[in-house]
C-alpha cells in the first residue's frame, strides 16, 4: 500500500545539537507538511511544500529548516536543538487534484532534547 | 491570524452514550471541515470531512454539522464504544493550501 514513513521513530539527543527527521512517501503526492504535536495544542504547521522548488513557512518555523530533496522526500532539521523542541513530528502529505487537501500522515517521530 | 477552537479538552462517556466535540473557526472564507481520530501511540487519521455547502454529514454512528453562519461545526457520535477512545481533531482549511488544526479532544469511552 502507498505509505507515508518517517525516520527515525524515536530520537534522543542534546541541547545544541544538530539533528534531522526525514520522511518519504509512496502516494506520489506533490504535497507535504511538517507538523509538530504538543499535549493541549494539537497540530501546528511547521513548514509545507508544493513541489521540489516550494518550500512556505508555517505557523512555527522559527528554530527548523526543510529540504525537499525530491517529490517523495521532506526533511525536517533542527539546527541547534533546544529542550521546548521536545515534541512528536508527524510529516503529512496531499494530492494537489483533491481540491479539498486531505492530508494523510507519518507514523511520527518521538523527539526529546535533553 | 486564522484560528481553530475545539471543545471541550476532554470528554468521558459510558459505553451507549452519545459524544459531541465542537469547534470554531475565524476565517469565514473556508470551505473543508474535516475531523482525525488519533488512537493512543498512532497517526491522525480522516475519519469524516464536510464541505460548505452541506450542512450535515453522516456515516454509521457519526455525524458531522456546520453552521456557516456562526462559524461552528460538531462532531457526534452515538451509541458510544471503548474502541472510539481517541484523541479526535477538528480543522479547517484555510485558503487553498493549509489546514488550521484544532487543540484536540480526549475522548474516553468507559464500558
Amino acid at each position: 500500500d502507498a505509505d507515508v514513513t518517517q525516520t527515525p521513530r524515536n530520537r534522543i539527543t542534546k541541547t545544541g545539537k544538530r539533528i534531522m527527521l526525514e520522511c518519504s512517501q509512496t502516494k506520489g503526492h506533490d504535497r507535504m507538511y511538517w507538523y509538530r504535536q504538543d499535549p493541549g495544542l494539537g497540530l501546528r504547521l511547521i513548514y509545507y511544500s508544493f513541489d521540489v522548488k516550494d518550500i512556505n513557512k508555517g505557523e512555527i518555523s522559527d528554530g527548523y529548516s526543510v529540504s525537499r530533496q525530491a517529490q517523495a522526500k521532506f526533511s525536517l532539521s533542527l539546527e541547534s536543538a533546544i529542550p521546548n523542541q521536545t515534541a512528536l513530528y508527524f510529516c503529512a502529505t496531499s494530492d494537489p487534484l483533491d481540491s479539498y487537501n486531505e492530508q494523510f500522515f507519518g507514523p511520527g517521530t518521538r523527539l526529546t532534547v535533553l | 491570524g486564522e484560528n481553530v477552537e475545539q471543545h471541550p479538552s476532554t470528554l468521558s462517556v459510558q459505553e451507549g452514550d452519545s459524544a459531541v466535540i465542537k469547534c470554531t473557526y475565524s476565517d469565514s472564507a473556508s470551505n473543508y471541515f474535516p475531523w482525525y481520530k488519533q488512537e493512543l501511540g498512532k497517526r491522525p487519521q480522516l475519519i469524516i470531512d464536510i464541505r460548505s455547502n452541506v450542512g450535515e454529514k453522516k456515516d454509521q454512528r457519526i455525524a458531522v454539522t456546520l453552521n456557516k453562519t456562526a462559524k461552528h461545526f460538531s462532531l457526534h457520535i452515538t451509541e458510544t464504544q471503548p474502541e472510539d477512545s481517541a484523541v479526535y481533531f477538528c480543522a479547517a482549511r484555510i485558503n487553498t493550501d493549509k489546514l488550521i488544526f484544532g487543540t484536540g479532544t480526549r475522548l474516553q469511552v468507559f464500558p
